[in-house]
């Protein structure tokens, strides 16, 4: 079976500092991958997404960078944070040649910016 | 393009009431719906989802939802809710030529004793 993992849960940053949030998929090849930000009341905002490896399209201009070094990692990065990046991080992925299958989430890192 | 609107950013209900979520969608090409459920500091998971077979879909925990083409909605409902549904509610569509899905902005569901 397909599993997400993401990591770490919790995380607290002052400002100017680097960020690196890490998203692994088991269990399946060639998945689409998502970070989503959510911001309390704001819902879900999408950052980034990927299709394959190397391949990241930006949603929101901002401070922030992906990568996916390998088909089944994926990494935002920020060199140096701000306090409104603080909000809640979902990395998610999808099976890339199909439309009607949902979208699998990770826990979540609740990142605060001090 | 795709959109969804959720109307309400809060619902509450007494438990034992009829719970009402409602969504609406905009589409060009027949639309795949979905709604999750997030618990405080958790990931989205998936209640249930809508691919074009029977209009009326079950999920998990008791929900169901109806593919209203008619009306572009897909409400999410529950004729009993219980003190364990409170949560954050998400609709979301993938429609067309976009891998991207898109989501409303969630709708906080109270539960009162």
């Amino acid at each position: 079976s397909q599993t997400i993992h993401q990591w770490p849960a919790t995380l607290v940053q002052p400002v100017g500092s680097p960020l690196s949030l890490e998203c692994t998929v088991e269990g399946t090849s060639n998945p689409n991958l998502y970070w989503y930000r959510q911001a309390a009341g704001r819902g879900l905002q999408l950052l980034f997404y990927s299709v394959g490896i190397g391949q990241i399209s930006s949603e929101v201009p901002q401070n922030l960078s992906a990568s996916r070094p390998q088909d089944r990692q994926f990494i935002l990065s920020s060199k140096k944070l701000l306090l409104s990046d603080s909000g809640f991080y979902l990395c998610a992925w999808r099976r890339l040649d199909t439309l009607n299958t949902e979208a699998f989430f990770g826990q979540g890192t609740r990142l605060t910016v001090v | 393009a795709q959109s969804v609107t959720q109307l309400g950013s809060h619902v509450s209900v007494s438990e034992g009431a009829l719970v009402l979520l409602r969504c609406n969608y905009s589409s060009s090409v027949p639309p795949y719906l979905f709604w999750y459920v997030q618990y405080p500091n958790q990931g989205l998971q998936l209640l249930l989802k809508y691919t074009s077979a029977a209009t009326l879909v079950k999920g998990i925990n008791g929900f169901e939802a109806e593919f209203k083409k008619s009306e572009t909605s897909f409400h999410l409902t529950k004729p009993s809710a219980h003190m364990s549904d409170a949560a954050e509610y998400f609709c979301a569509v993938t429609s067309g030529g976009s891998y991207i899905p898109t989501f409303g902005r969630g709708t906080s569901l109270i539960v009162h004793p």
